[in-house]
């Protein structure tokens, strides 16, 4: 069975850093390609990060360009997200989902809170 | 690269159909047959119920049903029922600055 877990997510002050990871189960990891999708509380599901299956592409929206880090560790079954500069506007669930095809996915988390205030 | 034009919600009784727009331009909707439909309940993460535009996954109803004309694309629930009333989002490749991108979100109430 496909599982997929976030951690890592919590309370920070803006232009602070959080590390998250989701850890994955249930199928070949490096496979595939993974996303990050957020969805901010009461809000739409916005697309934040993809990276492929061996971690050597990576994509970003343009939000959080320059701020996010995607990265994988296959050896581990591992997907982070390096987020820095925080700011207001990040403060989200954030979900890891796999990404078998163009523009789809087939697994979620549940999701991990990341919430950006002073 | 905004996010895709969906009406804010749609209603049905049930036994009807309805239908879910979702606008983009020619840089995703029309430019290219990757557009996924995903329902979501509260609290619950979401769920994919067609692909490529037309393509249902596994065990996903056959009331479901998508489809496509120019920059928009839609999604049919047909025979509506109680279990369909949620959140839906579209979703489509983009040759813009990203690579992905949401639509705005429809809430579906049966009424």
């Amino acid at each position: 069975e496909v599982e997929l877990l976030e951690s890592g997510g919590g309370s920070v002050q803006p232009g602070g850093s959080l590390r998250l990871s989701c850890a994955a189960s249930g199928f070949t990891f490096s496979s595939y390609a993974m996303n990050w999708v957020r969805q901010a509380p009461g809000k739409g599901l916005e697309w934040v990060s993809r990276i492929s299956g061996s971690g050597a592409t990576t994509y970003y929206a343009d939000a959080v360009k320059g701020r996010f880090t995607v990265s994988r560790d296959n050896s581990k079954n591992t997907l982070f997200l390096q987020m820095d500069s925080l700011t207001a506007d990040d403060t989200a669930l954030y979900y890891c989902a796999r990404r078998p095809r163009t523009a789809m996915i087939d697994y979620w988390g549940q999701g991990t809170l990341v919430s950006v205030s002073s | 690269q905004s996010a895709l034009t969906q009406p804010a919600s749609v209603s049905g009784s049930p036994g009807q159909s309805i239908t879910i727009s979702c606008t983009g331009t020619s840089s995703d909707v029309a430019g290219y047959n990757y557009v996924s439909w995903y329902q979501q309940y509260p609290g619950k993460a979401p769920k994919v119920v067609i692909y490529d535009v037309t393509h249902r996954p596994s065990g996903v109803s056959n009331r479901f049903s998508g489809s496509k004309s120019g920059n928009t694309a839609s999604l049919t629930i047909s025979g509506l029922q109680a279990e369909d009333e949620a959140d839906y989002y579209c979703s489509s490749y983009t040759s813009g600055t990203t690579l992905e991108v949401f639509g705005t979100g429809t809430k579906v109430t049966v009424l």
